[in-house]
């Protein structure tokens, strides 16, 4: 079966701190995989995308995506962690060969407290 | 949000009625995509379009109906048949279907069966 894992509901992180969201999936073949926000009421803002090359992915607003094929990660991470960037943040994975199907992992609630 | 509006930003519909959610987009876009979203489900692909009047079958299609007419336009119709259709609803779109692509989501609309 195809499918996206965000095995944490919530992650708290205190203004500062380094902050780390995890998603694992699990997809035949070599994925396309993205990194989402989305804020109270809104729709999603795309953050970054990992298609092929280096492993080390860089998006929008400082975060930063960490593919690994052998644990078949793409953990979201950003140094130093801000109270705006509290949200809901979704991994997704697309097959290359079947290019209608976006997987959405469950959401990560990310809580930046001062 | 993109270039892509959705209207209305919320929406109250009576049993046995049928109501439609409009999506519009000035990115020129080839692909446009419908997604639900329910509190700790991610995203549900309800229906997507390649091109002009062409489209497919998502994942959880009963109950709703499409149309895609224009490139810049594509009507979702939440029919009397879609037995729980209170949820937040996503429009996207995409350059194509290519893998590489990365979706661009509206602000959403919020329907409430009353």
């Amino acid at each position: 079966a195809q499918s996206v894992a965000q095995p944490e509901d919530q992650v708290n992180v205190a203004e500062g701190n380094p902050l780390t969201v995890k998603c694992t999936y699990s997809v035949s073949g070599n994925p396309y995989l993205f990194w989402y926000v989305q804020y109270p009421n809104r729709g999603l803002q795309f953050l970054l995308k990992y298609i092929t090359g280096d492993n080390l992915v860089k998006g929008s607003y400082g975060f930063e995506a960490e593919f690994n094929k052998s644990q078949t990660s793409f953990h979201l991470k950003k140094p130093s962690a801000l109270v705006s960037d509290s949200a809901l943040y979704f991994c997704a994975v697309r097959e290359p060969t079947r290019f209608n199907k976006f997987y959405f992992g469950s959401g990560t609630k990310l809580n930046v407290k001062p | 949000d993109g270039g892509i509006t959705q209207s209305p930003k919320y929406l109250f519909r009576k049993e046995g009625q049928n109501v439609t959610l409009s999506c519009e987009q000035n990115l020129n876009h080839d692909a446009m995509y419908w997604y639900r979203q329910d509190p700790g489900q991610g995203l549900r692909l309800i229906y997507y379009s390649q091109i002009v009047n062409d489209f497919q079958k998502g994942d959880i299609a009963e109950g709703y109906s499409v149309s895609r007419e224009k490139k810049e336009s594509f009507p979702l119709t939440v029919t009397s048949a879609q037995t729980t259709p209170t949820a937040f609803y996503l429009c996207a779109s995409s350059v194509g279907l290519a893998g590489s692509d990365e979706q661009f989501f509206g602000p959403g609309t919020r329907l409430t069966v009353l």
